[in-house]
């Protein structure tokens, strides 16, 4: 099955610096791919949708200056936690859809952000 | 009123149970519909998309109903290794929204 991985899958940072985590489709092509934020015993929830090669459109709520999304390529899309508060810690995960239509995604393992 | 419902549980059944979970969806639009299992800290993963007709895979069947906008889950012959939580997903075009997911623990 198709593959998406993540990196890095822990990551512990002190308040006030960024983080950026990378998302990657292995053995596909992802026009689209989602970044979601699950804190815990809560549901996925979406915070943007991450177009290659234009801007990502934010769910409500979601600071698009603080979470910064780069999609250059079809096959990475990057998130950048800005300036990270101890709020900010949650487990973020990333999915790709296949270019190829099928509205199937496919998961990354997850990234888990600590903020101290 | 949420845009994807789920009953948190959790649902506990002996092993060999059969066992259903409902989710109800808000947005009459609505395209696509998914159960996926996510294991405890882990990423979710398919289980299987649910057609209009009805969908059956081995020991799991998934049902959609439009006009009353719900979809259903049924879980025979309930194993050990099915414990997880699974989640409805709902989407439209590019916008996809996950409910908050049913427990289940199946008991030996």
């Amino acid at each position: 099955g198709a593959v998406v991985s993540q990196h890095p899958s822990r990551v512990i940072c002190k308040s006030g610096t960024s983080v950026k985590i990378e998302c990657r489709s292995l053995d596909f092509q992802a026009t689209t791919m989602f970044w979601y934020r699950q804190f815990p015993k809560q549901s996925l929830m979406l915070m943007a949708t991450s177009n290659e090669g234009s801007k990502a459109t934010y769910e409500q709520g979601v600071e698009k200056d603080k979470f910064l999304i780069n999609h250059a390529s079809l096959t990475l899309s990057t998130l950048t936690v800005t300036s990270a508060h101890p709020e900010d810690s949650s487990f973020y995960i990333c999915s790709a859809r296949d270019s190829r239509g099928s509205y199937e995604q496919y998961f990354g393992p997850g990234t888990r952000l600590t903020v101290t | 009123r949420k845009e994807v419902e789920q009953d948190p549980g959790p649902f506990n059944v002996p092993e060999g149970a059969t066992v259903a979970f409902n989710c109800t969806y808000s947005n009459s639009a609505s395209q696509s519909f998914f159960w996926y299992r996510q294991d405890c800290r882990k990423e979710p993963k398919l289980l299987m998309s649910v057609y209009s007709s009805g969908n059956e895979d081995g020991r799991f069947t998934a049902q959609l109903n439009r006009a009353s906008q719900y979809i259903s889950l049924l879980i025979r012959d309930s194993k050990l290794s099915d414990s997880a939580t699974y989640l409805c997903v709902v989407s439209l075009y590019q916008k996809v929204t996950f409910g908050t997911g049913t427990k289940l623990q199946v008991i030996p």
